[in-house]
């Protein structure tokens, strides 16, 4: 398997465009997660799936960002009418569902956005 | 609700000295992991070591070491004889069972800098 795949690596856009980040976990991971990562901090949780459910979203989640897993297999995060402070790198993770040694999580190599 | 804090934000060392890196966390819930994971200068961040809330049983792998005292809800880890491959960030990530949902949350990181 190839792991966590995530495209584009980096992303550089406008103050109120959109745009949207791909992750490809892998294949047989029932979970995915989304982080977002600015410089000197840890991840910080943004949601998770488990298949194509959303079972929770962090209050960092505005109403300007959408997640989604169609199928429960990839994931697409969407920022609309982006903003500056929306610069940082988009991490996606997967993992099997918890439990029996499965809760490590294996993520991919981001997306870094830069809001202009 | 889950907090974890590592307080070290640098850590500079001459390479085959050992070092630690502190990890303090705090929930509610009886049944959690704790996680330690590298970020590389490439930036994708790697696991290292998962340990449950119910095995105290401090691990070694190799160069590395890990302390884990629910007493003091710290989970620290020790690279012995350090070298430049180990320059890093290094997070430690708590994940709760129950109110958590096993939902991974991350500390600010420890960055560590090994010198030849």
């Amino acid at each position: 398997d190839t792991g966590v795949s995530q495209n584009p690596r980096h992303k550089i856009t406008k103050r109120g465009q959109n745009v949207t980040f791909r992750c490809d976990p892998i294949s047989e991971h029932n979970r995915l997660y989304w982080y977002r990562q600015t410089l000197g901090q840890g991840p910080e949780f943004l949601t998770y799936f488990q298949n194509e459910a959303q079972l929770e979203k962090s209050r960092l989640l505005s109403d300007r960002f959408s997640a989604e897993r169609p199928k429960g297999s990839f994931s697409t995060l969407e920022i609309q009418r982006t903003e500056q402070g929306d610069s940082a790198m988009y991490l996606c993770a997967s993992s099997l569902v918890p439990g029996q040694g499965n809760e490590k999580l294996f993520f991919g190599s981001g997306t870094q956005l830069s809001v202009l | 609700a889950q907090k974890v804090t590592q307080a070290q934000t640098e850590i500079s060392v001459v390479e085959k000295e050992d070092v630690t890196l502190d990890c303090v966390y705090e929930t509610r819930d009886t049944t959690y992991y704790l996680f330690w994971y590298k970020q590389p200068p490439s930036g994708e961040l790697v696991f290292l070591i998962r340990r449950n809330s119910f095995d105290e049983q401090n691990e070694i792998s190799g160069r590395y070491s890990w302390n884990f005292q629910k007493s003091t809800s710290s989970f620290n880890f020790t690279i012995t004889a350090s070298q430049v491959v180990d320059s890093a960030v290094y997070f430690c990530a708590l994940s709760e069972a129950q109110t958590g949902g096993f939902k991974t949350i991350f500390g600010a990181g420890t960055r560590l800098f090994v010198k030849a």
